[in-house]
């Protein structure tokens, strides 16, 4: 079945740096990636919707110049949390979808900021 | 718009026993319905999905999930609960072609010896 790579799977860093997480898509080209933010015993919550090749869109207060989306390529989606800090600590999971079928998420990346 | 929900945040059940996982689900449009599972620190696992074909679908692991149009409901069961069924549980529904998609709050199962 489809299969998506998240990586790196946690992350601990401290208050001020910036976090990379990458999510691919390893047997199917990805038209669309989403990426979710999970926070303790709570569902998940969509963050932005990204298509290969063009500007992400972002959920309503969401902050785009702080979670930074990138997709540069039918496979590759990257989040960067910008200048992190204790409040962005987060399970942060990505999906990946083609038209007319169901996502497939990532194992997801535990984020910890000290 | 689209709504999920999902009566009860946490159900336990006993070993071989009924598992019942209750979803409810809003929408203006002819719904895609998704049951997914979730292990701790893991990402999520499709388990099963509507598509507008047979009502009542089979997935992974012993689950099914059948859906009502008159009751707008996807109820997840399960005929006997296994120790490794213990996990969270996510219902979504979304508009045809995955658009639009919302996840429910979740259920978490616990399964007792």
């Amino acid at each position: 079945g489809a299969v998506v790579s998240q990586h790196p799977s946690r992350v601990i860093c401290k208050s001020g740096t910036s976090v990379k997480i990458e999510c691919r898509s390893l047997d199917f080209q990805a038209t669309t990636m989403f990426w979710y933010r999970q926070f303790p015993k709570q569902s998940l919550m969509l963050m932005a919707t990204s298509n290969e090749g063009s500007k992400a869109t972002y959920e309503q207060g969401v902050e785009k110049d702080k979670f930074l989306i990138n997709h540069a390529s039918l496979t590759l989606s990257t989040l960067t949390v910008t200048s992190a800090h204790p409040e962005d600590s987060s399970f942060y999971i990505c999906s990946a979808s083609i038209p007319d079928q169901p996502q497939h998420f990532g194992d997801g990346t535990r984020l910890s900021i000290l | 718009a689209q709504s999920v929900t999902q009566l009860g945040s946490h159900v336990s059940v006993s070993e071989g026993a009924l598992v019942l996982l209750r979803c409810n689900y809003s929408s203006s449009v002819p719904p895609y319905l998704f049951w997914y599972v979730q292990y701790p620190n893991q990402g999520l696992q499709l388990l099963l999905k509507y598509t507008s074909a047979a009502t009542l679908v089979k997935g992974i692991n012993g689950f099914e999930a059948e859906f009502k149009k008159s009751e707008t409901s996807f109820h997840l069961t399960k005929p006997s609960a296994h120790m490794s069924d213990a996990a969270e549980y996510f219902c979504a529904v979304s508009e045809p072609y995955g658009q639009n998609f919302v996840f429910g709050p979740g259920t978490r199962l616990s399964v007792l010896p």
